[in-house]
């Protein structure tokens, strides 16, 4: 089982809609973050996040440090937040373990 | 200045060449990485730097030798490559207590062996 999960792995919705990725954890972490990476891209990094909420624009990110859980909510989803979507946490000093990521295509 | 910049975006070699992969910051970071992704894959931990020195190589084979001439500077040096090597190469830095700092990461070099 990997340390870090994320769900869905691929995720197909309309323009407009509100999109969940939900991520997990089995490791204790020093901080998790949310990354973004277009097709053939580098990766921009969205949140880090070590408790709470942070919101950026449409973009929410939680964690529930008891829970080992976290969530990336996207509010009125549009075709270019299409990309994949990667959780990574901090094990130990300046490594990430990464999740498999979760394909988001937003239709028109 | 707060981006990562990696050359050259693409990449294509023998597998008997030597080429080298190149990472610039300028935003103070003391540690330095390079990640390799291949497609569909989560990125995977190759090297660090931290103040310049090499603190982990996460057994990568010596026909990739890192190299850090100074705080700014990251290069990946490639040699005698196998097609498998074939493969997205991403540099990252951060500040070396990363606990609350978050990672910025180059677009990547794209590298084809042939």
């Amino acid at each position: 089982k990997n340390e870090v999960e994320q769900s869905p792995q691929n995720l197909t919705a309309q323009e407009g809609e509100f999109i969940t990725i939900n991520c997990s954890y089995s490791v204790g972490i020093s901080a998790l973050h949310w990354l973004q990476q277009h097709p053939g891209g580098g990766i921009v990094s969205l949140f880090m996040l070590s408790s709470g909420k942070k919101k950026h624009g449409r973009l929410i990110a939680t964690i529930n440090i008891q829970e080992k859980h976290s969530s990336l909510h996207i509010t009125a989803s549009h075709p270019r937040d299409s990309a994949v979507y990667i959780c990574a946490v901090n094990k130990g000093a300046q490594k990430l373990v990464f999740g498999q990521g979760t394909r988001l295509t937003i239709n028109p | 200045d707060t981006e990562v910049t990696q050359t050259p975006k693409h990449l294509v070699m023998g597998m008997t060449n030597k080429k080298s992969l190149k990472c610039e910051q300028h935003m103070g970071h003391r540690a330095m990485y390079w990640y390799k992704q291949k497609a569909k894959k989560p990125p995977e931990l190759m090297f660090v730097y931290s103040y310049e020195k090499l603190s982990i190589n996460e057994s990568v084979p010596s026909r990739f030798s890192p190299e850090c001439p100074n705080s700014s500077l990251l290069n990946l040096h490639l040699h005698a490559l196998q097609p498998e090597d074939s493969a997205l190469y991403l540099c990252a830095s951060s500040q070396v207590y990363t606990e609350n700092y978050g990672y910025t990461f180059g677009s990547g070099t794209r590298l084809t062996v042939v």
